[in-house]
C-alpha cells in the first residue's frame, strides 16, 4: 500500500542554519505530496504542497521538489528561525483519492 | 472563516468505558475524516465520510469504533469499550470535494488518555 517515510527526529539547529528533512515515499500512479506542520498546542497546517512531477512548492521560507525519479520531497529551508521549532509532517494523497497518508513526522527544535 | 471546531479537547477515562468526540468542519466543505495520532506517529485515517455517506472505513476498528454524520455536516467518533491503546490524539479535518489537489483543514484535535 501506499506509505511515507521521514528522517528520524529529533533534529536540533541553531537560529539560521540550512535546514534538510528527508521524505519519500511508496505509490502508485502520480499521487500529491504535502508537508504538514504542528507548531506547539496547535493543530495541523498545510505548510507546502506539489501536485506532479518536478513541481516546487514553497511557503515561508520553506521548499520542496516533487522527484518522481527518486521518490522523494525533501524539505528545506536556507536559514531556519526560532519560530520554526514545530513537528513536520510529510504526507501523500494516492492519485484520485482524497485521503491523506503520512509519514511520522520530524521534531525540529530550533536554538537561539 | 471559522476553522474546524473539536470537542472536548482532552478527555480521561478508564478502560471499558465510552466515549464520544464531535467535530464540526469547515462551512461548504463536504468530505470530513477522521483521524487518529498515536504519541510520537504521523496521523492515521479511521473514517472518510463524503456528505453524510462514508468513503472509506477501512482502518476503523469497527468493533468498537463506531462514527457518524447526520445531516452532512457534524459528525461524532464514538469508541466503547475503551482499550489502553486508544490513548491517542483524535484529528478531525475536512475539505472541499476536489481530488488530489485538495488541502484539508484540521481542528486541534481530541486528546485521550484511557488509564
Amino acid at each position: 500500500g501506499d506509505s511515507v517515510t521521514q528522517m528520524e527526529g529529533p533534529v536540533t539547529l541553531s537560529e539560521e542554519a540550512f535546514l534538510t528533512i528527508n521524505c519519500t515515499y511508496t505509490a502508485t500512479g502520480y499521487p500529491s505530496l504535502f508537508w504538514y506542520v504542528q507548531y506547539p498546542g496547535e493543530g495541523l497546517q498545510l505548510l507546502l504542497k506539489a501536485t506532479k512531477a518536478d513541481d516546487k512548492g514553497s511557503n515561508k521560507g520553506f521548499e520542496a521538489t516533487y522527484r518522481k525519479e527518486t521518490t522523494s520531497f525533501h524539505l528545506e529551508k536556507g536559514s531556519v528561525q526560532v519560530s520554526d521549532s514545530a513537528v513536520y509532517f510529510c504526507a501523500l494523497s494516492a492519485q484520485g483519492a482524497q485521503k491523506l497518508v503520512f509519514g511520522q513526522g520530524t521534531r525540529l527544535t530550533i536554538n537561539p | 472563516e471559522a476553522g474546524v471546531a473539536q470537542s472536548p479537547r482532552y478527555k480521561i477515562i478508564e478502560k471499558r468505558q465510552s466515549v464520544a468526540f464531535w467535530c464540526n468542519p469547515i462551512s461548504g466543505h463536504a468530505t470530513l475524516y477522521w483521524y487518529q495520532q498515536i504519541l510520537g506517529q504521523g496521523p492515521k485515517l479511521l473514517i472518510q465520510f463524503q456528505n453524510n455517506g462514508v468513503v472509506d472505513d477501512s482502518q476503523l476498528p469497527k468493533d468498537r469504533f463506531s462514527a457518524e454524520r447526520l445531516k452532512g455536516v457534524d459528525s461524532t467518533l464514538k469508541i466503547q469499550p475503551a482499550k489502553l491503546e486508544d490513548s491517542a490524539v483524535y484529528l478531525c479535518a475536512s475539505s472541499l470535494v476536489q481530488l488530489g489537489n485538495t488541502e484539508a483543514f484540521f481542528g486541534q484535535g481530541t486528546r485521550l488518555t484511557v488509564v
